[in-house]
């Protein structure tokens, strides 16, 4: 099992400029997240997916779109990149809890991708 | 207030040293805890969960006190591999997605 895999490794946009982060994991999750991390900020959640069709937005959602394609995809988009959005990017998925009530929280990260923004 | 709080790195400690790392929550309705371990320029990797009893494993002991809202995590007999920055991590959502609130980590460094 590769567990959770992200594409691409790193890129560096201009400002202004769209890319899409992929993100795919081989675990039949349920649940999968995307995060940024900064320096002195730790892991901020982006936007995450409880199910499979379900999207929601996280703490810092502004300037990007998500679509869950499928069980096993995750994509990020930067419709127009900022400055600002320079950061590590990474992406997460987990058990949601099952029939039994027990809650799952483990959460499985990717690789990252680290993203510069001129 | 953060909502996760963790003590200011770096801890620089001989190999085979004892260190505790604390942390704080503002969310007295979290339901879960976690330390996350994550090596530099890798991706965060859990090291364990946190139980209201306290947990070992090995040389890591995690504790719980949900009165003072607060969690710790004891390393014994440090190694070099140990090097790292630990993550305090508290999930407060009760619903279908874990939704984690991460601390911004404190860096150990063991050296020789």
């Amino acid at each position: 099992n590769a567990g959770v895999t992200q594409t691409p490794k790193f890129q560096v946009l201009k400002t202004g400029q769209s890319m899409t982060l992929q993100c795919a994991q081989d675990m039949n999750h349920n649940s999968m997240y995307w995060y940024r991390q900064d320096p002195g900020m730790g892991l901020r959640l982006i936007y995450y997916s409880a199910s499979e069709g379900t999207t929601d937005k996280g703490e810092v959602p502004n300037g990007y779109n998500v679509s869950r394609l499928n069980k096993r995809e995750f994509s990020l988009r930067l419709e127009s990149a900022a400055p600002s959005q320079t950061s590590v990017y990474f992406c997460a998925s987990s058990l949601s809890p099952g029939t039994s009530g027990r809650s799952y929280n483990e959460q499985f990260f990717g690789p990252g991708t680290r993203l510069t923004v001129l | 207030r953060k909502e996760v709080e963790q003590d200011p790195g770096p801890f620089n400690v001989p190999e085979g040293a004892t260190v505790a790392f604390n942390c704080t929550y503002s969310n007295s309705a979290s339901q879960s805890f976690f330390w996350y371990r994550q090596d530099c320029r890798k991706e965060p990797k859990l090291l364990m969960s946190v139980y209201s009893s306290g947990n070992e494993d090995g040389r890591f002991t995690a504790q719980l006190n949900r009165a003072s809202q607060y969690i710790s995590l004891l390393i014994r007999d440090s190694k070099l591999s140990d090097s790292a920055t630990y993550l305090c991590v508290v999930n407060g959502d009760t619903g279908t997605a874990s939704k984690l609130t991460f601390g911004t980590g404190t860096r150990l460094q063991v050296t020789l």
